[in-house]
């Protein structure tokens, strides 16, 4: 079946340096993709969002780069702080702009460490 | 605006019991839908809905029940708790008809003895 997968399962950076979570989706008619923030005991946290008519979205200390020749997503974190150790995901939705609502599918998380 | 609000947070249960795992949500959203998240696994679409007396199921949907009698509520039933449904569960909701992120709640955490 189609799935979204990350790469590493944990990422340490120190902190201040720029961290890359990468992100590889096999369905081809997947064009929204997502990142979510999860934190220990709380729900996933929207981060940043990308459609597929775009390579490059930017928002506050955070960039979303989509290859879609190769199928690939990754998020970039600006100047890393303490604040951003949690784990992360990428969602995709599968059904395209006709498909129905956002029945996401999930990959299953990269914990990013940050060290002092 | 509270958001996504789910009750309770923390749940035990033994095999055979039954309980209801309640959301709600104040942003108008059309879309509502439950989330089972289980180590490794990632987080698996158990049943959604795209409005008031509409749901569907998901990926996972044996043994859960949903209903969506008004656009903020959509609870979640396990009719017969069993181990195997030991897991966080997360309630999201969008709006529908576009490309919306999930707006996710805190989750409960629900143990089956």
């Amino acid at each position: 079946g189609e799935s979204v997968g990350l790469h590493l399962p944990t990422l340490s950076v120190q902190e201040g340096d720029n961290s890359i979570i990468n992100c590889a989706y096999s369905n081809s008619a997947s064009d929204y993709f997502i990142w979510y923030k999860q934190e220990s005991g709380k729900g996933p946290q929207f981060i940043i969002d990308i459609r597929s008519n775009m390579d490059k979205r930017q928002g506050q200390r955070v960039t979303v780069l989509l290859n879609k020749t190769v199928k690939h997503l990754s998020l970039q974190i600006a100047a890393t702080q303490p604040g951003d150790s949690a784990v992360y995901f990428c969602a995709e939705n599968p059904m395209g702009l006709t498909g129905g609502g956002n029945k996401l599918t999930f990959g299953t998380g990269t914990q990013l460490k940050v060290e002092l | 605006n509270a958001g996504v609000t789910q009750t309770p947070k923390f749940q035990v249960l033994k095999t055979g019991q039954s309980m209801t795992l309640q959301c709600a949500q104040d942003m108008n959203h059309e879309y509502m839908s439950w989330y089972r998240q289980d180590p490794g696994m990632g987080l698996r679409l158990i049943h959604y809905s795209v409005g008031a007396g509409i749901t569907d199921q998901g990926e996972v949907p044996n043994g859960y029940n949903v209903s969506r009698s008004t656009t903020e509520d959509f609870p979640l039933r396990l009719l017969s708790a069993a181990p195997s449904q030991t897991s966080v569960y997360f309630c999201a909701s969008s709006y529908y008809g576009s490309n919306s992120p999930l707006h996710f709640g805190n989750g409960t955490r629900l143990t089956v003895t």
